[in-house]
């Protein structure tokens, strides 16, 4: 069936570049997306990316998708202590489709 | 920016009660979507509705579980019995059909109501 994995924990140091990563297994996963948690909060779409796009950018974010490998990367450049919190990465056949997540990363920004 | 609004934003129930949590979808959005997300796991989806029907639901999704769309704008999910394991954040999430505006294709959710049975 459908599964998203991710690490689990990432710890970067402020002004670094976190890179968090993503494996999927539905090879007809058509959108990709990266959603933010804050601690007791929603869940915050961050960006997307078409499954026919090798990459996309959005300021401090860099999505990177590799489609044969079912790998997923989101990049956040110059992280920020604003930027500690749980990111999820999910996937789903069309728009209007159940969206399948991953178990989400703990990114710690440390001061 | 167009937001979903969920209401309440946190509920305590105890066991065996029947809750219904209720969302208020984007207004020309077609899809709703309920989500559940267990303290310190990761968001599962429940249900998928369009067109006054369910589309899609999952092995959660059992008798107890219901959705309605009682009106032209609000969205509920009602649980029957409340178990201890219902305890979770429920997110409502709705989405314009593909071949609307780009930016719009995706599903947009709710802050999430936090639902504890005791």
């Amino acid at each position: 069936g459908e599964d998203v994995e991710q690490s689990l924990f990432l710890s970067v140091r402020e002004g670094d570049s976190s890179v968090i990563n993503c494996t999927y297994t539905d090879s007809s996963s058509t959108y990709l997306y990266w959603y933010k948690q804050e601690p007791g909060a929603g869940l915050q779409l961050l960006t997307y990316i078409f499954s026919n796009m090798d990459m996309k950018q959005d300021q401090r974010l860099t999505v990177l998708l590799n489609k044969k490998d079912k790998h997923l990367s989101l990049r956040i450049a110059d992280t920020q202590t604003g930027d500690s919190a749980i990111y999820f990465c999910a996937e789903s056949v069309a728009s209007y489709d159940k969206v399948i997540f991953g178990p989400g990363t703990s990114l710690s920004v440390i001061p | 920016e167009p937001e979903v609004t969920q209401t309440p934003s946190h509920q305590v129930t105890q066991m065996g009660q029947e809750v219904i949590l209720r969302c208020v979808p984007i207004s020309n959005h077609l899809y709703f979507y309920w989500y559940r997300q267990i303290l310190g796991q990761k968001v599962e989806f429940l249900v998928s509705f369009y067109n006054n029907e369910i589309s899609e639901k999952s092995e959660i999704f059992d008798d107890q579980f219901s959705v309605e769309r009682p009106d032209g704008s609000n969205f509920t999910l009602k649980i029957r019995s409340t178990k201890l394991e219902d305890s979770a954040m429920y997110f409502c999430a709705s989405c314009i059909l593909a071949g609307g505006v780009p930016y719009q294709e995706t599903q947009y959710f709710g802050p999430g109501t936090r639902l504890l049975v005791l």
